[in-house]
């Protein structure tokens, strides 16, 4: 049973371009969660998407950031018009569909702005 | 608003020593309490999680502890090893399962 897989682990984008990150749970997984580490910082909530829903987008910046998790295929984090404070490790974590289990991260993708 | 303490911020110690990390939090309504270790550059691993009905939880020589009423949890770490070197996150889980993290402690062992 494979982990949590992220890809890429690394992304460079100029400022102005789109960044997409990818997200594919464990098997059995329903449950996918994205947070950011911003450098010197901890890890802080974005956004808890279910199959087809987003659940809760209370740590999600307003403008520019989007998430999706379709019925097939991985998770998506978009950032549209990315700028230089995008710059950070997004990690992406995954749970069954039970109350009170443990969530299993994935190992990130770094994002660069230059 | 859930907020997380971890004290202390570094921590040096030779191999061998048991040792104590601290985190604080400060709503008590929490499900559960996740401890994870990051290398550096690498994701999170999960060490231990204490439901929020729990006191404690052990795995090899990690114990982890929970005073959800007093918003505390300790993980002690027993016969430290140099591979033990990484930094230790504290995460109360709360509404929809979220995880809140504190800053971590960075935790060197020296041969």
């Amino acid at each position: 049973n494979a982990g949590v897989m992220q890809n890429p682990r690394h992304l460079v984008r100029r400022r102005g371009q789109e960044a997409r990150l990818r997200c594919s749970p464990m098997k059995g997984h329903s449950h996918v969660y994205w947070y950011r580490q911003l450098p010197e910082e901890g890890l802080k909530f974005m956004v808890y998407l279910q199959k087809e829903n987003i659940i809760d987008e209370s740590g999600m910046p307003k403008e520019r950031f989007s998430a999706e998790f379709p019925k097939e295929g991985p998770s998506i984090l978009r950032i549209q018009q990315v700028v230089r404070g995008d710059s950070a490790a997004y990690f992406c974590a995954s749970s069954p569909a039970r109350k009170n289990t443990e969530a299993f991260f994935g190992q990130g993708t770094r994002l660069t702005v230059v | 608003k859930q907020e997380v303490t971890q004290i202390p911020a570094a921590l040096s110690v030779p191999e061998g020593e048991n040792l104590v990390l601290n985190c604080s939090f400060t709503d008590s309504a929490i499900y559960n309490l996740q401890w994870f270790r990051q290398d550096p550059g690498k994701g999170l691993t999960s060490l231990l999680l204490i439901q929020s009905s729990q006191r404690e939880q052990t795995s090899g020589r990690l114990n982890a502890s929970l005073d959800k009423s007093s918003g505390r949890s300790t993980l002690y770490i027993a016969a430290s090893q140099p591979g033990d070197s990484a930094t230790y996150l504290c995460a109360p889980g709360g509404s929809n399962y979220k995880l809140t993290f504190g800053k971590g402690t960075l935790l060197t062992v020296n041969p």
